[in-house]
């Protein structure tokens, strides 16, 4: 089990705004990176998996990037929207099968 | 079309009890796997299976047995059930490669909240 810190813890932003959160891992043993978002009352759903440093993936308005050598990880989210609002978690992986999930940031998006 | 599910959605018993929690993913996957919920709503791995086979089980009490029948099921057994086992639990299933199952998303089911009293 490794310590996955994720920062903030939450956020209030304006619909339209650009925001970005952070999660951090230790760089040994690294073996890939998940993002999930998860919705009130539902299921975490898979955003990225990313595996080597320096990988950046977009989907939409969402983007991530890695970075394995520092151990850590960026989620950006362009210009805001309500639907928007779910916790974010980042999970690393330090071993073929197991990840860690972070407490996550839980982002709400003011209309 | 689900693509995991769990039954049951909610599960309300009393101490002492046993239950059991199904999980069924249409995925054609062949890793599973077992998460909880804790009270500060932390996502926690239980237990891994691929290809009906334990691989990882984390430290959680032996009153909690895995059981996958098959790859496309695996289910969860719970005997004498305590207040602290309520929270919420999640099945999730995944690909795997060469690489691993970690470098594939998972997908989660839609949770089973147990409560005991």
């Amino acid at each position: 089990i490794l310590n996955v810190e994720q920062s903030p813890q939450s956020l209030h932003v304006q619909e339209g705004d650009s925001t970005n959160f952070t999660c951090s891992f230790p760089s040994s043993n690294f073996y890939a990176l998940h993002w999930y978002r998860w919705e009130t009352a539902k299921s975490p759903e898979a955003l990225f998996v990313m595996t080597l440093n320096g990988d950046e993936k977009k989907k939409g308005r969402i983007s991530a990037t890695l970075n394995t050598k520092e151990g850590y990880s960026y989620l950006y989210i362009k210009g805001s929207q309500p639907e928007d609002s779910a916790t974010y978690l980042c999970a690393p992986g330090a071993g073929s099968y197991q990840l860690t999930f972070g407490k996550g940031t839980k982002l709400s998006v003011i209309p | 079309d689900t693509a995991v599910s769990q039954t049951p959605k909610y599960l309300v018993t009393q101490m002492g009890n046993d239950k059991s929690i199904k999980c069924e993913q249409n995925l054609g996957h062949d890793t599973m796997y077992w998460y909880k919920q804790d009270s500060k709503k932390f996502l926690k791995i239980m237990f891994s299976y691929n290809n009906k086979e334990l691989i990882i089980n984390e430290t959680v009490p032996n009153r909690f047995s895995p059981k996958s029948p098959d790859k496309a099921h695996l289910n969860l057994h719970i005997n004498s059930l305590e207040l602290g086992d309520s929270a919420v639990y999640f099945c999730a299933s995944s690909r795997y490669g060469g690489s691993g199952a970690s470098s594939y998303e998972q997908y989660f089911g839609p949770g089973t909240r147990l409560t005991v009293t």
